[in-house]
Parts: C-alpha cells; sequence; structure tokens
C-alpha cells in the first residue's frame, strides 16, 4: 500500500484559497487519490477523488500531476466551517484502509 | 437515505470488562470496515469485511478484540477484558463495491468509548 505524507497542520483566513499538498511516492498504476474531511466528533467525509490531471466538484478541486507522486487539494475562499483535518488516502485494489495523520486546517477570521 | 449508523454513540465501562459496538452499514453496501481514532489522532484501520469473504482482521491490536458480521449487514466489534487503552472514538464505514478502487467510504458517527 502506498504511503502517503501531508502536512500535520496548516492555517489560513477567510476568503483564501488553500491548497493542501500530498506525497505519495510509491503510488501504483491502478491506485486513486482520495480525499476526506473530518470535523471534530464525526467521521470522515469524501471530498474529491481522482487519477491523473485535474478533477473538480461543488467543494474542491484536485490537481495531480503527470508522475501521480503527490496530489494538491485545492479548498476556494475558505470559511470558518472550513476548519477540519483533511486526509489523502492512495486506495489500492479495494484496500484503501491506511488513513495517515491527516492535515489539520485552522481557517481565521 | 439513512446512512451508516452506530451505537451506542457513548460507552464508559470498568477496566476488565466486555463491551460490544455495532454497526448498521447502508443498505447494499458489501464491504464494511473498523477503525479505531484516539484522541487527535488519525485512523487506525481495524479489520474489514467484504461481501462473504473472511474478513481482513489484520489490523486488530489484540486477541481480545474481535468482530463479526451476521448477514452480510450488521456488524458487531466485541472487545473483551477492555483496557484504559482502549479508550478512544470507534468508527464504522461502508462502501458498495469493494473491489473498485475508487469507490468510496460513507463513515458512521462513531462510538466512543472510555475505560476507567
Amino acid at each position: 500500500l502506498a504511503k502517503t505524507t501531508q502536512p500535520i497542520s496548516m492555517d489560513s483566513y477567510e476568503g483564501q484559497e488553500v491548497n493542501i499538498t500530498c506525497s505519495h511516492n510509491n503510488i501504483a498504476t491502478n491506485d486513486y487519490i482520495t480525499w476526506y474531511q473530518q470535523f471534530p466528533s464525526q467521521g470522515p467525509r469524501f471530498i474529491i477523488q481522482g487519477y491523473k490531471t485535474k478533477v473538480t466538484n461543488e467543494v474542491a478541486s484536485l490537481f495531480i500531476p503527470a508522475d501521480r507522486k503527490s496530489s494538491t487539494l485545492s479548498l476556494p475562499r475558505v470559511s470558518l466551517s472550513d476548519t477540519a483535518v483533511y486526509y489523502c488516502l492512495v486506495t489500492s485494489g479495494g484496500q484503501n484502509f491506511v488513513f495517515g495523520p491527516g492535515t489539520r486546517l485552522s481557517v481565521l477570521p | 437515505g439513512a446512512g451508516v449508523s452506530q451505537s451506542p454513540s457513548n460507552k464508559v465501562t470498568e477496566k476488565g470488562k466486555d463491551v460490544e459496538l455495532r454497526c448498521d452499514p447502508i443498505s447494499g453496501h458489501t464491504a464494511l470496515y473498523w477503525y479505531r481514532q484516539s484522541l487527535g489522532q488519525g485512523l487506525e484501520f481495524l479489520i474489514y469485511f467484504q461481501g462473504n469473504s473472511a474478513p481482513d482482521k489484520s489490523g486488530l491490536p489484540s486477541d481480545r478484540f474481535s468482530a463479526e458480521r451476521t448477514g452480510g449487514s450488521v456488524s458487531t466489534l466485541t472487545i473483551q477484558r477492555t483496557q484504559q487503552e482502549d479508550s478512544a472514538v470507534y468508527l464504522c464505514a461502508s462502501s458498495f463495491l469493494s473491489l473498485a478502487v475508487q469507490e468510496t467510504q460513507y463513515f458512521g458517527p462513531g462510538t466512543r468509548l472510555l475505560v476507567l
């Protein structure tokens, strides 16, 4: 299973764009990259998933370079309610249960 | 539709007692996962059920931990002779097709276990 590395914490201000980068140097050909968000006292929630290039949904964008050894979650114009822990996962053949420590994002007013 | 539900939401027990935690996955989901999350930490994988296949128990921390899934639906995680280090939030998740790498997990609210 590919190991992921992401910053432990990040601070931002309301209205700014936040980019969280995850490294996954030994990602395999069939692996996908998935991001989850977790608020205090709740279970994680799916945000976005991608294989290569760029994926965008109503919540975020995911940028994946050609070598796929990293990915960047982009949150446009964050608000206080985006304060949460963000997890990057590499999903491998159905075995998508390796969650790292995540990135704790704090959005300040 | 209904999401993943877990019960109880909170459980306080004494060291040495056995506890049972229940998970009701989303109807039709074939895969079910149990995780443990200690305060301020990431998720620790415990066990994974996929359809009628033998479960992946590789994450269970000791033989005091066991889980079963009856009829491919409800799952129970049992912790025998609880220890204080077992105190954590126990999260359950389910997904539709476990063999597809792009399937996503839907998490329940968790059970907060405190062992005194």
